[in-house]
């Protein structure tokens, strides 16, 4: 069985502050994990994705998210925000064997105040 | 490069008429497909995905019905709209395993009045 949960529904921060997005998950397996963007009546984006190796993955936008198996997180953050990065951000994971089916998370919606 | 395409972008339609929203996937073969929908200020919410032409899984018993008469081409209908039918629905696709991301299409936002 795989679940994510995302913490808060809406993040709201500084143009300039950190950025962090909180995401766990559980699985019977190792995962794959995933984190998407999606911008107003757009489809989903890739931001990054861990499958093995580095903890630490770096994707677009200056994004980046840190595996830790040991909390079952994989939290999303950025140094500092921009207004450009208003948007929904979605976790997901694929942790079935043999499943062309990842879980996502409910969404975090990520505010950006001047 | 692989591009998806799904249309229309936007469409209104009155309770109990017919629906067709049409996905179709280019620069690869053999793609899995998928029809999400966003309800709003909710998450994703799985309804049909498939892994071949002819083959269709439902996630959620309702009035929709998905098919796919073409190796790259997946199609969402119903016969009746309800209210509840509206939302946003997105089309993805995914190849390889399960370590491969989904590739969305830019949605189609419904209203049904």
């Amino acid at each position: 069985a795989q679940s994510v949960t995302q913490l808060g529904s809406h993040v709201s921060v500084s143009e300039g502050a950190l950025v962090l997005l909180r995401c766990n998950y559980s699985s019977s397996v190792p995962p794959y994990l995933f984190w998407y963007v999606q911008y107003p009546n757009q489809g989903l984006q890739l931001l990054l994705k861990y499958t093995t190796g580095a903890t630490l993955v770096k994707g677009i936008n200056g994004f980046e998210a840190e595996f830790k198996k040991s909390e079952t997180s994989f939290h999303l953050t950025k140094p500092s925000a921009h207004m450009s990065d208003a948007a929904e951000y979605f976790c997901a994971v694929s942790a079935t064997r043999g499943s062309y089916i990842p879980t996502f998370g409910r969404g975090t919606s990520l505010i950006v105040h001047p | 490069s692989q591009t998806i395409h799904q249309w229309p972008a936007t469409l209104v339609q009155p309770v109990g008429s017919p629906l067709s929203l049409e996905c179709t996937v280019e620069g690869t073969s053999n793609p899995n497909l998928y029809w999400y929908r966003q309800a709003a200020g909710r998450g994703l919410q799985l309804l049909f995905y498939s892994i071949g032409i002819g083959q269709i899984s439902s996630e959620v018993p309702q009035n929709l019905s998905a098919s796919r008469p073409q190796d790259r081409q997946f199609i969402l209908s119903s016969k009746k709209l309800l209210l509840s039918d509206s939302g946003f629905y997105l089309c993805a696709w995914m190849v390889g395993g399960r370590g491969s991301p989904l590739h969305f299409g830019n949605g189609t936002r419904l209203t049904v009045t």
